[in-house]
């Protein structure tokens, strides 16, 4: 089976940096994606992390440690407009697990 | 990119009642997902509908209560029988990208409330 744990919620201020992590455990490993889904909307990629190390995207960027099963979203330059769930998902190997697991989301507050 | 359409995009539906939700992907996919969002909940797969075969369940779920169609590759339907409250969710298709890290497109969900 998938387990995978973010906060459920942060607030950051306009213009700040904020790390949203994603903790994991997987029977094998096949992919970890960021989506992001604001609220009444269908959730959007992100980023696609399956090697170790930063992918950087513009503001935002994405890391992953295989090894201990974590990962964590970079915000940067927070805009108002980033105020949004940020979902984790996981991919494994077989059994049917072409389909990533979600995490519940991250709730994030960007306030002035 | 794929673009999804699904009908209705919310309802207000009474306990007992079934609601048929509607999937339309402006191109061909083999597959299509069918996903439910309960509030503040995760994602949760329901079942991937194939063409030409019936649909796979997830753990949890079952044919009787959620009966898919999927007579083409560009639509699919999910049907949401004998509702009852705890049915009350966003309910999403989705279908995969095509590249390589075979990543997602979501439609727009169907909210649905059931009284």
């Amino acid at each position: 089976g998938q387990n995978i744990d973010q906060p459920t919620e942060m607030t950051a201020t306009e213009g700040a940096i904020v790390q949203i992590n994603c903790t994991y455990q997987t029977s094998g490993f096949n992919g970890l994606f960021w989506y992001q889904q604001h609220a009444g909307e269908a959730p959007t990629f992100l980023s696609y992390n399956v090697l170790d190390g930063l992918e950087e995207k513009g503001r935002f960027s994405s890391f992953l440690s295989r090894s201990k099963g974590y990962s964590y979203l970079l915000l940067k330059e927070l805009q108002m407009k980033d105020s949004a769930s940020y979902l984790c998902a996981v991919r494994g190997f077989g059994g049917g697990s072409y389909i990533p697991t979600f995490g519940r989301g991250t709730s994030l507050i960007v306030h002035p | 990119s794929a673009v999804i359409s699904q009908k209705p995009s919310r309802d207000i539906c009474q306990r007992g009642t079934s609601l048929t939700i509607q999937c339309q992907v402006d191109s061909q996919v083999t597959m299509m997902f069918w996903y439910r969002q309960q509030p503040g909940q995760s994602l949760t797969l329901i079942a991937t509908a194939n063409q030409g075969s019936e649909a796979t369940y997830e753990s949890g779920f079952v044919i009787d209560k959620f009966p898919i169609s999927r007579p083409n590759l560009t639509f699919s339907t999910l049907t949401v029988s004998n509702m009852s409250p705890e049915d009350s969710s966003i309910y999403l298709c989705s279908v995969p990208s095509g590249r390589s890290s075979d990543t997602q497109y979501f439609g727009p969900g169907t909210r649905l409330t059931v009284l």
